[in-house]
């Protein structure tokens, strides 16, 4: 029972590296989305997705890129990484976005770190 | 004004004590409220889920929502130290006066709580 997997747990880059952190879900779910976690910000929503083939941006979307060409992954591009990106990423998937109630499980987060 | 504003705390209480958390949001079209628990360096996990106004209680956890005010609590009785965690408050909304992405969640910054033995 695997849930929301993101892998790698810790990372350091240096600026101007790219690099994708990878979400695997094995619950069929149809929603998944990518957040960042800053002292004193809170959860920030990057990009969704309700559907493989189908993303949208979130609050915080500048310097991310998604894809989701399958029902179970998820991955998320940083093209050029810059000191502003260091953050805890979680990934997170619901049974449905279409319900509104969109009860969401989360990863065990990835901390990236950028010199 | 934030859509969902959450004191960040620290709130220290002792073993035993009746705890309260709370959020207030200023969305009128929010329906959906959850409370989520993040122990440290982990991802959050659910820990209640409440439609529209009323109470609803598991063990030693009750949620509430009051609509009226616009405002959300999480009451833990009998505290324990294993309850040491972030807590976060979240919550989405539908329909034509929802002016957000429907469906998404909106969370608070999170409660950091400690219960000390």
């Amino acid at each position: 029972n695997a849930g929301v997997t993101q892998t790698p747990k810790f990372q350091v880059l240096k600026t101007g590296q790219s690099m994708t952190l990878q979400c695997a879900q094995d619950m069929n779910h149809e929603y998944m989305s990518w957040y960042r976690q800053d002292p004193g910000m809170g959860l920030r929503l990057i990009h969704y997705s309700v559907g493989a083939g189908i993303t949208d941006q979130g609050e915080v979307p500048n310097g991310y890129n998604v894809s989701r060409s399958t029902t179970e992954d998820f991955p998320l591009r940083l093209l050029s990484a810059a000191p502003s990106q260091t953050s805890v990423y979680f990934c997170a998937s619901s049974y449905s976005f279409a319900l509104a109630k969109n009860i969401q499980y989360f990863g065990a987060g990835t901390r990236l770190s950028v010199l | 004004q934030k859509e969902v504003e959450q004191d960040p705390g620290p709130l220290s209480v002792p073993e035993g004590a009746i705890v309260s958390l709370n959020c207030t949001y200023s969305n009128s079209a929010f329906q959906y409220f959850m409370w989520y628990r993040q122990y440290s360096r982990k991802g959050p996990e659910l820990l209640m889920y409440t439609y529209s106004s009323g109470n609803k209680e598991d063990g030693r956890f009750t949620a509430q929502v009051d609509k009226s005010s616009k405002y959300i609590s999480l009451f833990i009785r009998d505290s324990q130290p294993s309850d040491s965690a972030t807590y976060l408050c979240a919550m989405s909304g539908e329909g034509r006066n929802y002016g957000g992405s429907q469906g998404n969640l909106i969370f608070g910054k999170g409660t950091k709580l400690s219960v000390k033995p």
